[in-house]
């Protein structure tokens, strides 16, 4: 039974580039989650979304940031134009429930910014 | 909204001490809650949990009891290995998990 697959697992991009990291929940779960680490700091929600439907993108910057979890294939959080300060660990959680259920994470996608 | 707060790290404790992570948070409701662990390198796993008031989650011999006249749920060990070493995350959940900004556990030899 795969978990959460994150792809890929580090990315090294420069500042004004595209970044996109990509997420495959775990078999039957209909929930993912993004959250962002920034060094020795704690998770930081991003955006919640359920097939082809954005739940709570409360945690997203304004601009250059979207995320999107389409019928088939994995989510998606892209990242246009990063800027240094976009360096962190992304994770990716899923889960059958939503709510209050568990979340299963994955093991993260590491951007840095040169 | 949702907040939870942790105890700063990092805790250094050495082999078989007792250890308590202090946890509280303030919700709307009564949400579920959650301590995950997090070791280098790795995402976050579930921990333990607990769903409703005076429930008791316990796993790998940690404890946590959910608190509700104190808003609290605090982590227990009695007594901790070098392996315990990493990070702890407390999170109360309703539609989203809320995590805290995560308690280090160093244990030395």
């Amino acid at each position: 039974n795969a978990g959460v697959m994150q792809n890929p697992r580090h990315l090294v991009r420069r500042r004004g580039q595209e970044a996109r990291l990509r997420c495959s929940p775990m078999k039957g779960h209909s929930h993912v989650y993004w959250y962002r680490q920034l060094p020795e700091e704690g998770l930081k929600f991003m955006v919640y979304l359920q097939k082809e439907n954005i739940i709570d993108e409360s945690g997203m910057p304004k601009e250059r940031f979207s995320a999107e979890f389409p019928k088939e294939g994995p989510s998606i959080l892209r990242i246009q134009q990063v800027v240094r300060g976009d360096s962190a660990a992304y994770f990716c959680a899923s889960s059958s429930t939503g709510g209050d259920g568990e979340l299963f994470f994955g093991e993260g996608s590491r951007l840095t910014v040169l | 909204g949702d907040s939870v707060t942790q105890m700063e790290g990092p805790v250094t404790l050495s082999e078989e001490a007792f250890l308590t992570i202090n946890c509280t948070y303030t919700a709307t409701g009564y949400p579920s809650l959650f301590w995950y662990v997090q070791y280098p390198g790795e995402g976050l796993q579930l921990l333990l949990k607990a769903t409703k008031a005076d429930d008791k989650g316990s796993n790998k011999g940690f404890e946590a009891t959910y608190r509700k006249e104190t808003t609290s749920f605090h982590l227990e060990k009695g007594s901790v290995q070098v392996s315990d070493s990493a990070v702890y995350f407390c999170a109360p959940g309703f539609q989203k998990l809320v995590f805290g900004t995560g308690t280090r556990l160093l244990v030395s030899p």
